[in-house]
């Protein structure tokens, strides 16, 4: 059964602080990876999607790395900003049906 | 924005009642996933529709139910609403493996 796992559970940092979130699962058979930004009360936001095929994603600030093999993904923040706290959740898609298997997230607490 | 939308956006029910949640999904998306997101918890699979058929379903009781349309914008239905219902109801239509989230239903059941 795929479990996924992201840590730390919770994080706070000071602005400007470069920083690491962190998602690991337990089956290999994926057929990706995503990771999500999540505001209080709010629904999800898409911030990247990397292939079961591919070693990383860019946009921006943030850089997502997947090593399919070891069942690790790593979310990079650089130059952290008040702006970006939020929860940060990885879903994997897998299974028959192709469906999303959630972390229970991060949340980020980015300090001015 | 997604191209995904729900409705309502927040609804109060009282226990035992019914409830019907809508979701528009993105124009060509033949795949409807629903989710239910506890407080605090991440997002829990409810379950999936393909071309107006059921697609696979989560650990969720048969109260829960849904429909997948022509157009394939989505319904899901929960009957006889318990306390713990109270949760974000997400959509997510996908047409390949990349799935995009509507805003969620909050539903409140007290």
């Amino acid at each position: 059964k795929q479990e996924v796992t992201q840590i730390p559970a919770a994080l706070s940092v000071p602005e400007g602080e470069n920083l690491v979130l962190n998602c690991s699962f337990t089956d290999s058979a994926i057929y990706n990876l995503q990771w999500f930004r999540q505001d209080p009360g709010k629904g999800l936001t898409s911030l990247l999607l990397i292939q079961s095929s591919q070693r990383e994603q860019t946009s921006g600030r943030l850089n997502a790395s997947l090593d399919k093999s070891s069942g690790r993904s790593t979310l990079y923040i650089a130059a952290s900003q008040p702006g970006d706290s939020a929860t940060y959740l990885c879903a994997v898609t897998a299974g028959n049906n192709r469906k999303l298997i959630w972390g229970l997230g991060t949340s980020l607490a980015v300090n001015p | 924005e997604t191209g995904v939308t729900q409705s309502p956006t927040h609804l109060i029910k009282t226990r035992g009642q019914q409830v019907t949640l809508r979701c528009s999904s993105q124009s060509g998306h033949n795949t409807v996933s629903w989710y239910q997101q506890a407080l605090g918890q991440g997002p829990q699979f409810i379950f999936q529709y393909y071309r107006e058929e059921e697609n696979g379903r989560g650990n969720f009781p048969p109260r829960f139910s849904g429909l997948q349309f022509p157009n394939y914008s989505s319904e899901l239905n929960v009957n006889a609403l318990e306390l713990d219902d109270s949760a974000l109801y997400l959509c997510a239509s996908s047409l390949g493996l990349e799935a995009f989230f509507g805003q969620g239903t909050r539903l409140t059941v007290v």
